[in-house]
């Protein structure tokens, strides 16, 4: 099965950029359905930052964006602040097996 | 407006089963592409499966083959989940959510998980 593999955590001050990697994405998966990111704010339920991806929902902000390589997508944070505290995964698809897949997810400190 | 709500908390023995619902509205429901998510105290979040109720096919994690059910009632616009065989490491907070796409050709074509429930807390112990 796909195993995607975030690290644990990131740091950064306010205003600055942070990047969130997520490896480990089945490469011959094609262009679809692409990798999900969400955010989750403690005791709430997550939210879907990005799709297909690099897609935003029309109400999340342009500083946060998506890209993805062959085996591998990026979460960027641009304009860090500091309600951007949270924990953040990326979700992926396994062809093989038909099923999602989660990262272990990455806590963001804003210091 | 579309919403996600989701049963209330649950506290069950080891060895029992739990069922879950979740009722939605505000949207088409049947050939919407609903989803099982839970997440265990202090980890990550996992995928356990879902469904399109037009299709009735259900979706699972390997880990839950044999003791998973999802199942979906038109008439009342209602998923449920049912696991079967508790132990304390089922133990979580348990989200249904709805997919962006609203009309996907398959469960698999996804545009995220865009609506979600506000989770039902299921406790094992005994």
């Amino acid at each position: 099965q796909v195993v995607l593999t975030q690290p644990p955590s990131v740091t950064g001050a306010p205003g600055q950029k942070v990047i969130i990697s997520c490896s480990g994405i089945q490469s011959n998966m094609g262009a679809l359905p692409g990798v999900h990111w969400y955010q989750q704010l403690p005791r709430t339920a997550p939210k879907l930052l990005i799709y297909g991806d690099s897609n935003r929902p029309s109400e999340i902000p342009a500083r946060f964006s998506g890209s993805r390589s062959v085996s591998s997508a990026s979460l960027a944070i641009a304009g860090l602040q500091v309600e951007d505290e949270a924990d953040y995964y990326c979700q992926s698809f396994d062809s093989n097996l038909n099923v999602w897949v989660f990262g272990g997810g990455t806590k963001l400190t804003v210091l | 407006q579309v919403q996600l709500v989701q049963s209330g908390p649950e506290v069950k023995e080891p060895g029992s089963s739990v069922k879950i619902s979740c009722k939605a509205s505000g949207g088409t429901f049947r050939t919407e592409a609903f989803t099982w998510v839970r997440q265990a105290p202090g980890e990550g979040l996992e995928w356990m499966g879902g469904l399109i109720p037009v299709f009735g096919t259900p979706y699972f994690a390997q880990k839950f083959q044999g003791r998973i059910s999802i199942t979906a009632d038109a008439s009342t616009n209602t998923i449920y989940l049912q696991l079967r065989g508790l132990s304390s490491e089922d133990t979580a907070t348990y989200y249904c959510a709805k997919d962006h796409r609203v009309k996907p050709m398959n469960y698999f074509d996804s545009a995220g998980l865009f609506y979600w429930g506000q989770g039902a807390q299921v406790t094992v112990s005994s």
